[in-house]
């Protein structure tokens, strides 16, 4: 059971525009909602971060916006660089460390 | 602090065979936790290790286990390998097994002919 469904898939982006990548979620249990990206030969690496009492959560260029009612969030890419390109990963996790990931967004930035 | 460290990065068996991995979480880190990682399935969660104690574990068979040593460091282990056993297998620390921010290492990445 996919309890985490990321889309798109992969997107193009021309350099200074904004990425939006979306995740909807189906367990009410999930209490922690972290991004995560991921570079080809890397391990995923801690992007950004937020609780279901929080509705957005901007760090740097990054920000999350979070939809409780929706069960639904999303990560928001502004000023992209072409040192954005990677793959990234929505996830949520309940009491203990299980991450339940997304299925993953290739985010290509053209420059 | 250095970070998550995983042995070996690359390692090809045959099916049938059985392989170790290893993991050395951040120092400090007393939970740790394994995920696969494939094209097909992407990340999923095998199990978590918590002073030396299993606290979770993913839908995996039995043949994936693992173990936690008093030092942190963690061991998983495959059985009888399969070709879909083919994948990337990443180790994560946490500081304990509340707090959520975890950190993942490089990953072995196993091919199995």
């Amino acid at each position: 059971q996919q309890q985490v469904k990321q889309s798109p898939q992969s997107l193009i982006v021309q350099k200074g525009g904004i990425s939006i990548i979306n995740c909807a979620y189906e367990n009410t249990a999930f209490d922690y909602f972290p991004w995560y990206q991921q570079f080809p030969g890397k391990g995923p690496a801690l992007l950004i971060a937020i609780r279901p009492d929080v509705s957005e959560k901007k760090e740097g260029r990054f920000t999350i916006s979070f939809n409780k009612s929706a069960k639904q969030f999303s990560l928001h890419i502004m000023d992209s660089q072409p040192g954005d390109s990677a793959t990234y990963f929505c996830a949520a996790k309940a009491a203990g460390n299980k991450l339940t990931f997304g299925g993953g967004t290739r985010v290509l930035v053209k420059p | 602090k250095a970070g998550v460290t995983q042995t070996p990065r690359y390692l090809i068996k045959t099916r049938g065979q059985q392989v170790t991995l290893s993991c050395s979480p951040i120092s400090g880190h007393r939970s740790v936790s394994w995920y696969q990682q494939t094209p097909g399935q992407g990340l999923q969660f095998l199990f978590e290790y918590f002073s030396e104690t299993q606290r979770n574990k993913g839908n995996f068979p039995g043949r994936f286990s693992g173990r936690q040593f008093s030092n942190s460091r963690s061991e998983m282990n495959v059985s009888t390998l399969e070709l879909g056993d083919s994948a990337l297998y990443l180790c994560a620390s946490s500081l304990d097994s509340v707090q959520e921010t975890q950190y993942f290492g490089p990953g072995t990445r196993l091919l199995v002919l």
